[in-house]
């Protein structure tokens, strides 16, 4: 049974840099074609994808984020952990991690999914 | 970065109408294209991969097509548990962008 679990600040100010965790069980970041993806959801608007984690040690950003992003695991906890730095307001809202598969077939998806975590950012 | 159109933004209908959603990509993308559903306050939840596979456990009424360079949901007999919020994301090139969803309302 796969699970993933979102953790960190509820409240952080501006010019401040958000560190979130994704605690996981139930698959290795090891196997292949798995990774780890965050997607966030400002309120009221549209999902987002920011960054993956990939099982051959592959890291992708959003281009237009990629400057504030870094995305690193720590395999013994099972842990991916997604830091953005210089916190603005408009970066608030429910942070998600999600599995991602790349299956045999060159198909990437998202099949699991935390329950995500609430992000304000105001001083 | 490949940018996704999806239409309508918001619709509204009744339980067992047949309800399509479509997406569009700003460039190719081949077969490419997923579909998720997203519940206020809870994960989203993928309902097809690759255009037209069903993820396990997702019902039939549920399916995925392509016509030239639309990409379409369609919904058939819509159930009381399906108003929700649905995304299609290419899967083609990172970053893995997703469209800017469709809210299905009850009519």
């Amino acid at each position: 049974q796969i699970t993933l679990i979102e953790s960190g600040p509820t409240l952080v100010k501006p010019t401040q840099t958000l560190t979130l965790t994704c605690t996981f069980s139930g698959f290795s970041l090891s196997d292949s074609g798995v990774g780890v993806a965050w997607i966030r959801q400002p309120p009221g608007k549209a999902l987002e994808w920011l960054a993956i984690f990939y099982w051959d040690e592959d890291k992708q950003y959003s281009t237009s984020l990629k400057n504030r992003l870094s995305i690193t695991k720590d395999t013994s906890r099972n842990q991916v952990v997604l830091t953005m730095t210089n916190m603005d307001p408009v970066d608030s809202g429910t942070y998600f991690c999600a599995h991602s598969l790349h299956d045999a077939a060159d198909y990437r998806y998202l099949d699991y999914w935390g329950q995500g975590t609430l992000v304000t950012v105001s001083s | 970065d490949i940018q996704m159109t999806q239409s309508p933004s918001s619709l509204s209908a009744s339980v067992g109408d047949r309800v399509t959603i479509t997406c569009r990509a700003s460039q190719s993308i081949a077969s490419y294209l997923n579909w998720y559903q997203h519940k206020p306050g809870k994960a989203p939840n993928l309902l097809i991969y690759a255009i037209s596979r069903l993820q396990s456990g997702v019902p039939s009424r549920f399916s995925g097509s392509k016509s030239g360079t639309d990409y379409t949901l369609t919904i058939n007999s819509l159930q009381p548990e399906d108003f929700a919020t649905y995304y299609c994301q290419q899967s083609f090139s990172t970053p893995l962008t997703f469209g800017g969803g469709t809210k299905v309302e009850i009519k």
